[in-house]
């Protein structure tokens, strides 16, 4: 069965720091891109970072830019997210997704599309 | 960045309804738009991909339509287990997925 299982989750102080995990079973994520998403109490789901395939690039939201790096580890087929400078507006489920492409055969991709998500792992940043 | 407004963000309605959700980009996003459900305590699960791509596994009461920056979520006949939170998320942006806001559909 493929899954993925986010943890590294906890209380923090602010300015403080952690390193979420979202480590995959049943299938190779360095074949796919895989994005980490949150989501604060009763609101909704905010992009945050993005790995593409083969860990060949990155990208982070302006909201976490400088603070939060995302990076992969084929051997132990697991992305992470280095969480530093942590502020109480960071509190959140955190959730990682895999990103597969809907390709046609000419090579022309048609959708991509979160398939396969975590269950979360919640991220509370209070003194 | 491409903006993405759902409406209604909730809505109410009775078993075995029509619904409906809309989803507008703030500008074209070429097809690269999804549908998600999320009921509460779980992680999100697509539904359409696509636009118009039904996810495997999933009920076929689930419908998605539009183009360019006009999308729409149908459920043609309403389910107690329908209720949850829907989203919708464009792709077409790389690297930045964006969500809608969200809507909430109660019976």
């Amino acid at each position: 069965e493929e899954q993925l299982v986010e943890s590294g989750g906890g209380l923090v102080q602010p300015g403080g720091s952690l390193r979420l995990s979202c480590a995959a079973s049943g299938f190779a994520l360095k074949n796919y891109g895989v994005i980490w998403v949150r989501q604060t109490p009763g609101k909704g789901l905010e992009w945050l970072s993005h790995i593409r395939s083969g860990n060949t690039s990155i990208y982070h939201a302006d909201s976490v830019k400088g603070r939060f790096s995302i990076f992969g580890d084929k051997a132990k087929n697991s992305v992470f997210l280095e969480m530093n400078s942590l502020r109480v507006e960071d509190t959140a489920v955190y959730y990682c997704a895999r990103v597969t492409r809907w390709e046609q055969p000419t090579g022309t991709i048609r959708a991509r599309f979160c398939d396969l998500w975590g269950r979360g792992t919640l991220v509370s940043v209070s003194s | 960045d491409i903006q993405m407004t759902q409406s209604p963000s909730s809505l109410s309605a009775s078993i075995g309804d029509r619904v409906t959700i809309t989803c507008r980009a703030s500008q074209t996003i070429n097809n690269f738009l999804n549908w998600y459900q999320q009921k509460p305590g779980k992680a999100p699960k697509v539904l359409i991909y696509g636009t118009s791509n039904l996810q495997s596994g999933v009920p076929s009461r689930f419908s998605g339509s539009g183009s360019g920056t006009d999308f729409t979520l149908t459920i043609t006949s309403l389910q107690p287990e329908d209720v949850a939170i829907y989203y919708c998320q464009q792709t077409y942006s790389i690297p930045m997925y964006t969500f809608g806001q969200g809507t909430r559909l109660e019976i």
